[in-house]
């Protein structure tokens, strides 16, 4: 157990919809990551926060926006969703600079 | 389970055998690297780091040689068990700089009896 608590587990839904994905991270730990993890892409870095603020920028699409609140935890909002947006997508956090600790990972299917 | 990377190259080795799972990576300037293990259903695991100042890094059972000449990592577990099936991924970056871990594509290690 890696300490870092992803939710939900599975998610499906319809193209054109929008979903939230929830990530608390490890204790103490101030900055979250997101990854997203599709069979040709491999691990995709998305985006990171470090104590609340936007530390830095992947590949996120502009559909795709995140936000880590007071407390640390942070969600992925994803909209307007396409089929090609199915995928596992993995929060990650760490004290810098330490090892990332990944979650469990959401797995969104679009239909 | 999940899973991961369908399209990857896979590795079957013997339980008990040795295993060399080998990485090219990309960056000269990267001065960081990290094996991780992704086993079917969770998250990636990190297994060992290797700093660009050394070539050779040994934890419990695994070893990481590496290269700069040629850009090449390579992770050795000795006496491989089942438990060691999974995807096993290598990362590099610059020191400090977590956010910029780029993942290479990963090799399948599959453990047979």
């Amino acid at each position: 157990d890696s300490g870092v608590t992803q939710t939900p587990k599975h998610l499906i839904t319809a193209t054109g919809q929008r979903v939230t994905l929830r990530c608390s991270p490890r204790s103490g730990d101030l900055s979250v990551y997101w990854y997203q993890q599709s069979l040709d892409q491999g691990l995709q870095f998305l985006i990171q926060y470090y104590n609340g603020e936007e530390r830095a920028k992947g590949n996120i699409l502009e559909r795709f926006s995140a936000q880590q609140f007071p407390d640390l935890h942070s969600e992925l909002n994803l909209s307007s969703l396409e089929l090609g947006d199915s995928a596992l997508y993995f929060c990650a956090s760490s004290v810098p600079p330490g090892e990332l600790f990944f979650g469990e990972g959401s797995r969104l299917t679009v239909l | 389970g999940e899973s991961v990377g369908l399209h990857l190259p896979t590795l079957s080795v013997q339980e008990g055998d040795n295993s060399i799972i080998n990485c090219a990576y990309s960056n000269s300037a990267s001065d960081y690297f990290i094996w991780y293990k992704q086993e079917s259903g969770k998250g990636p695991q990190f297994i060992i780091d290797i700093r660009s100042n050394m070539d050779k890094r040994q934890g419990q059972r695994v070893t990481v040689l590496l290269n700069k000449t040629v850009k090449h990592l390579s992770l050795q577990i000795a006496a491989t068990q089942p438990g060691d099936s999974a995807v096993y991924f290598c990362a590099e970056t610059l020191t400090g700089t977590a956010s910029k871990l780029t993942f290479g594509t990963g090799t399948r290690l599959q453990v047979t009896l």
